[in-house]
C-alpha cells in the first residue's frame, strides 16, 4: 500500500509569492492534517480536515489556507509569502483524525527568498 | 509552561546502552500520546503510541504516568540505527481539541560505535 504522498517535494518562492502544496493520504483514510516544522523544532499544527470539513485550525494567519477533496486528498494554500515561511511542510494521513495515530509523507520543503 | 516538553539533549550514548527519554504535557485531558522518529531532513514515523498500561515492542518500551502528566521512552541495548530525533507527541491543546497533535522540540539521540 502506498503510503502518505506530497508534491512538490521541494519548492523555491520570492517574497510575496503564492504556492500550493498537495497530499494525498494512505488509502482509505478520511483525515488529513497539516503542519509546519522549522529547524529545530517539533512540528507545528497548522490544520486538520475529516470528510472534507475543516475540523480545526492552528494558530497560524489568515494567509494560510486549506481544502479537502472528495477522494480525501488535500492542498494546503499559502498567500503573500513571508521569508518566515520557508519551513518543511507535513501532511499527515489518519483513519478518524480526532486522537488517532498519524502518518506523515515526505513533507515539501518550501524555500522563500 | 510549554504545552509540551522534552528533554532538550543532545544524548550521546555508546552501542548497546540504555537510554531513556522523557516528556511532560500540561494539557490533562489529552487522552493520545506517541513517540515519533525523524531522521535527518526526513518526516517524523510513528515509532509508538503510549498506552496506559505501559507497553513495550521489541527492544523500546513506553509509558504513561497520567498522575504526573508525563510519557517515557526507554531504548535497550542501543543501536548505531537508532540515532535520531525522537519527538513526543500528544493529542489536544488547552483550548479543549482533541483533533491536533501537539509535538515537543524532539530529543537528538546519537548512538557512537
Amino acid at each position: 500500500d502506498a503510503g502518505v504522498t506530497q508534491s512538490p517535494t521541494h519548492l523555491i518562492k520570492t517574497r510575496g509569492q503564492h504556492v500550493t502544496l498537495r497530499c494525498s493520504p494512505i488509502s482509505g483514510h478520511k483525515s488529513v492534517s497539516w503542519y509546519q516544522q522549522v529547524l529545530g523544532q517539533g512540528p507545528q499544527f497548522i490544520f486538520q480536515y475529516y470528510e472534507k470539513e475543516e475540523r480545526g485550525r492552528g494558530n497560524f494567519p489568515d494567509r494560510f489556507s486549506a481544502r479537502q477533496f472528495p477522494n480525501y486528498s488535500s492542498e494546503l494554500n499559502v498567500n503573500a509569502l513571508l521569508l518566515g515561511d520557508s519551513a518543511l511542510y507535513l501532511c499527515a494521513s489518519s483513519s478518524l483524525g480526532g486522537g488517532d495515530e498519524q502518518y506523515f509523507g515526505p513533507g515539501t520543503r518550501l524555500t522563500v527568498t | 509552561r510549554k504545552e509540551v516538553e522534552q528533554d532538550p539533549g543532545p544524548f550521546n550514548v555508546p552501542e548497546g546502552a540504555t537510554v531513556a527519554f522523557n516528556c511532560t504535557y500540561s494539557n490533562s485531558a489529552s487522552q493520545s500520546f506517541f513517540w515519533y522518529r525523524q531522521d535527518c531532513r526526513k518526516e517524523p514515523k510513528l515509532l509508538m503510541s503510549v498506552y496506559s498500561s505501559g507497553n513495550e515492542d521489541g527492544r523500546f518500551t513506553a509509558q504513561l504516568n497520567r498522575a504526573s502528566q508525563y510519557i517515557s521512552l526507554l531504548i535497550r541495548d542501543s543501536k548505531l540505527s537508532d540515532s535520531a530525533t525522537y519527538l513526543c507527541a500528544v493529542n489536544g491543546d488547552s483550548g479543549g481539541s482533541n483533533y491536533k497533535l501537539t509535538f515537543g522540540k524532539g530529543t537528538l539521540l546519537t548512538v557512537n560505535p
